[in-house]
Order: structure tokens, then C-alpha cells, then sequence
């Protein structure tokens, strides 16, 4: 059962224009999620993250929002960039020490100019 | 930013072949983790480590095996090769910080292909 859904597998937006990367969980003890992007042939690179006891997290292009009630999260580049053109994972974390992360299967996004 | 490595970064075996994948970080991280990765798919997490000497079955059952006699290198070994052994192997470090929540930083995995 995967507790970390992201049901878009694919994300096409013009250049210029806002992406929105979505992410849902179905574990209410996950307490930490995270934003990787991946690009073939290469290792997923971190990109940004948040703890479950914030509702936002922003870093340049990057922000990434958390609804707890709704067990959902989203990632939003703006604007968006040909070079953003990559595979997102959103990955969490359960409360309680662990260090283990649960990833979902990623969203592949094509940003094009 | 952790500085880590794989190699090979590609390799293609016969069955029955062993092989040691390596990953080695230079951040002095103390943990340390391989997932392995199918096309269009999640990351399992197959081994962790929390320090020298220290190893963990991760969720996804591996036939595989490592060790971690020094802090810096965590190699991955399959004893004989199979085809079901052909995906993408990554690995990761972190270190965790009081009061700061960690971040698993990745090298650029190995592609494994087992004829």
C-alpha cells in the first residue's frame, strides 16, 4: 500500500508559467516531507523541504505548501524554467526518529520554451 | 551539501557474477543508505546505516548485502548476479543536526544490468 501517492506521473506548463507538483499521504505520522528532483541518469538532488508543523516553505522559485487536515502537499515553481524540465519525488518522513524515508514515484515535469 | 560517490556508475554482468557496488562520502556523515530504483517507479530503501559497524534491512527485501567498516564507505555486494538484480542503485547520507531535520543527500546511482 503506498503512503506516498503522487497521482500525476507527467506535468507539461509553458516557460514562464507556474507548476504545481502534487503530493498526497495516507500516514497521519509522517512529520517531515521533502522535495527531491531527479534528472536521468543522475541522483535525486534535494531540493526543499518542510516539517509538518508548518504550513509553507519558500526558497527562491520554490515553495512548498502542507495541508495536514487534507494529508496533501504541492510543490509550486514559479516561474518555471526549461532547466526545472525533470522527475519529482516527494519523499516523507515518520515521526518518532526514524530516518527513513517513503517516496512516491515521482512526477515527471516538462517545462517548454 | 554532501559530496558523495558511486561507481561504477554503469555496469553490465552475467548472471551468477558477483559484484560490489561502492559508495563512498566525504562529509563524514554517519548515516548512510541504499535504495534501489525500477523505471517509473518509488525508491525502496533496501540497507541503511547508522554508523561504523552498524547495518539495517531496509523495507524492500534485497538479496544483497553491506558493509560499514569505515564511516565513509558503505559498498553494496551481490553475491551471483540475477536478472531480477537489474535496476538503478542509489545511495544516500545524512546527518542529523539537534534540533534540525535531516536531509538525505544522494550520489548519482549505478545502473545495473544483469544479463
Amino acid at each position: 500500500d503506498q503512503q506516498v501517492k503522487q497521482n500525476s506521473p507527467s506535468l507539461s506548463v509553458q516557460e514562464g508559467r507556474i507548476s504545481i507538483l502534487n503530493c498526497d499521504y495516507t500516514n497521519s505520522m509522517f512529520d517531515y516531507f521533502l522535495w527531491y528532483k531527479k534528472y536521468p541518469a543522475e541522483g535525486p538532488t534535494f531540493l526543499i523541504s518542510i516539517s509538518s508543523i508548518k504550513d509553507k516553505n519558500e526558497d527562491g522559485r520554490f515553495t512548498v505548501f502542507l495541508n495536514k487536515s487534507a494529508k496533501h502537499l504541492s510543490l509550486h515553481i514559479v516561474p518555471s524554467q526549461p532547466g526545472d524540465s525533470a522527475v519529482y519525488f516527494c519523499a516523507a518522513r515518520i515521526q518518532g526518529g526514524s530516518e527513513k524515508l517513503v517516496f512516491g514515484k515521482g512526477t515527471k515535469l516538462t517545462v517548454n520554451p | 551539501e554532501a559530496d558523495i560517490y558511486q561507481t561504477p556508475r554503469y555496469l553490465v554482468i552475467g548472471t551468477g557474477k558477483k559484484i560490489t557496488l561502492e559508495c563512498s562520502q566525504t562529509m563524514g556523515h554517519d548515516k548512510m543508505y541504499w535504495y534501489q530504483q525500477d523505471p517509473g517507479m518509488e525508491l525502496h530503501l533496501i540497507h541503511y546505516s547508522y554508523g561504523v559497524n552498524s547495518t539495517e534491512k531496509g523495507d524492500l527485501s534485497s538479496e544483497s548485502t553491506v558493509s560499514r567498516i569505515r564511516t565513509e564507505h558503505f559498498p553494496l555486494t551481490l553475491e551471483s548476479a540475477r536478472p531480477s538484480h537489474t535496476s538503478q542503485y542509489l545511495c544516500a547520507s545524512s546527518e542529523w543536526l539537534a534540533g534540525v531535520q535531516e536531509t538525505q543527500y544522494f550520489g548519482p546511482g549505478t545502473r545495473l544490468l544483469v544479463l
